[in-house]
């Protein structure tokens, strides 16, 4: 079983949709949280941190529960430009990768 | 441009030759990972390293080799390339690292732009 599991999707959704996405992790230990961005056959790319509080960045919103031990990311008002692989990471030293969740919005 | 290269962008490589990927960062970050990246798995480290001196096992470690011999590079060696190590190979650094540096964004992870190779 792989340290952080994420929804492979696809998720396919139209031009304002709200989306959202989970990843659970497993070492309780982690500290760090993040999502990534990455566009095909490009490099991922930061997204954004995700605090232990929620933190909100325009469109997108990420939440943390320690509790439960997984991450969240909303994205409101879907773009075109949205249309990307999401994935989460999760560490402390070592740096852990969901396996992505595919997003295309659809005009 | 501040940032990682890495190298070759491509290859193609026979079975059971020796092969090494290059990684350097003009960054002065801690520390260095190598991941693979294949479809439906998506990305899972190799190796990583700290700080300059000291490596470490990621999941998916064996068949692969790293150094970490100064601050700015992190080659990963392959000794004897197989098949199923044809993959998508990114490496990536981070502040982060040493006791003391952790931060808010130590642990952001800056990427290479990825070194595709397939073993034949």
């Amino acid at each position: 079983r792989k340290e952080v599991e994420q929804d492979p999707g696809p998720f396919n959704v139209p031009e304002g949709a709200t989306v959202a996405f989970n990843c659970t992790y497993s070492n309780s230990a982690s500290q760090s949280f993040f999502w990534y961005r990455q566009d095909c056959r490009k490099e991922p790319k930061l997204l954004m941190s995700v605090y232990s509080s929620g933190n909100e960045d325009g469109r997108f919103t990420a939440q943390l529960n320690r509790a439960s031990q997984y991450i969240s990311l909303l994205i409101r008002d879907s773009k075109l430009s949205d249309s990307a692989t999401y994935l989460c990471v999760v560490g402390h030293n070592d740096m852990r990768f969901g396996a992505g969740t595919r997003l295309t919005v659809k005009p | 441009i501040a940032g990682i290269t890495q190298a070759p962008t491509s290859q193609i490589l026979a079975a059971g030759r020796r092969m090494t990927l290059r990684c350097t960062q003009d960054m002065r970050h801690n520390a260095m990972y190598w991941y693979r990246q294949d479809l439906g798995l998506g990305l899972r480290l190799i190796h990583y390293s700290n700080t300059a001196g000291t490596t470490g096992k990621g999941e998916v470690p064996d068949g692969y080799s790293v150094s970490r011999a100064n601050t700015d590079d992190f080659p990963l060696t392959l000794a004897s390339a197989v098949p199923s190590q044809t993959s998508v190979y990114f490496c990536a650094s981070s502040k982060a690292g040493l006791a003391g540096k952790q931060g808010a964004g130590a642990n952001v992870l800056t990427f290479g732009a990825g070194s595709r190779l397939t073993v034949l």
